[in-house]
């Protein structure tokens, strides 16, 4: 039980074009879903947390119009990053959450900006 | 504000023995929960083990269990037995149910590796 899907897995788009990202919970309802970015053998860096139905809540020096966040169901959420640059190229990760403190996270989604 | 600290950047252990990660963290909370991630190469997170502050016995999963000290703050993993699989990061996280939306603080991991 508790796993989560994300799509895709790898995907590399040309510089100022829009990338979406799917984060669902495939046997669960996902009350909360977090998103993350990491790089190379870093920890993971809080993006934002999203609720169902309701506006994202990003981190300081996240920018909101950049990183678009919807979680129009409980079983979904997306993430899109618009006009994409060489310097949003990371690894993003999605997490979900239930009636419950723990998070069960995607396999992650590897961008490459070029 | 709440901190998460793993002192040890990389590690290594020989198949079959036995090792400790260490974590410590501090909070001013009082009911809040403790995990364990395991990030192998694929870089999928996978939750390891988990620990609620208001139990005193400590979690154990398998071949893996802590050591949870709340008055020292501190939560330690062993790993017992090690297998060549257990070659990967290991990140310690912290939340407490008083945080918007469980927001979890994660400690800047172990990389593990298991020697054959």
């Amino acid at each position: 039980g508790a796993v989560v899907s994300q799509h895709p897995s790898w995907v590399i788009c040309k510089s100022g074009t829009s990338v979406k990202i799917e984060c669902r919970s495939l046997d669960f309802q996902a009350t909360t879903m977090f998103w993350y970015r990491q790089f190379p053998k870093q920890s993971l860096m809080l993006m934002a947390t999203s609720n169902e139905g309701s506006k994202a809540t990003y981190e300081q020096g996240v920018e909101k119009d950049k990183f678009l966040i919807n979680h129009a169901s409980l079983t979904l959420s997306t993430l899109t990053v618009t006009s994409a640059h060489p310097e949003d190229s990371s690894f993003y990760i999605c997490s979900a959450s239930g009636a419950w403190e723990t998070q069960y996270f995607g396999p992650g989604t590897r961008l490459l900006v070029l | 504000a709440q901190t998460v600290t793993q002192s040890q950047p990389e590690m290594s252990v020989q198949e079959a023995e036995t090792v400790t990660l260490s974590c410590t963290y501090d909070t001013s909370e009082n009911n809040y929960y403790l995990f364990w991630y395991k990030q192998p190469p694929s870089r999928q997170m996978i939750l390891v083990i988990r620990q609620e502050a208001y139990k005193q016995q400590n979690a154990t999963e398998n071949r893996f269990s802590v050591n949870f000290q709340k008055a020292a703050k501190s939560f330690s993993l062993k790993i017992s037995d090690s297998q060549l699989g257990d070659t990967a990061m290991y990140f310690c996280a912290f939340t407490s149910t008083f945080f918007r939306g469980n927001q979890f603080y994660f400690g800047t991991g172990t990389s593990l590796t298991v020697i054959p």
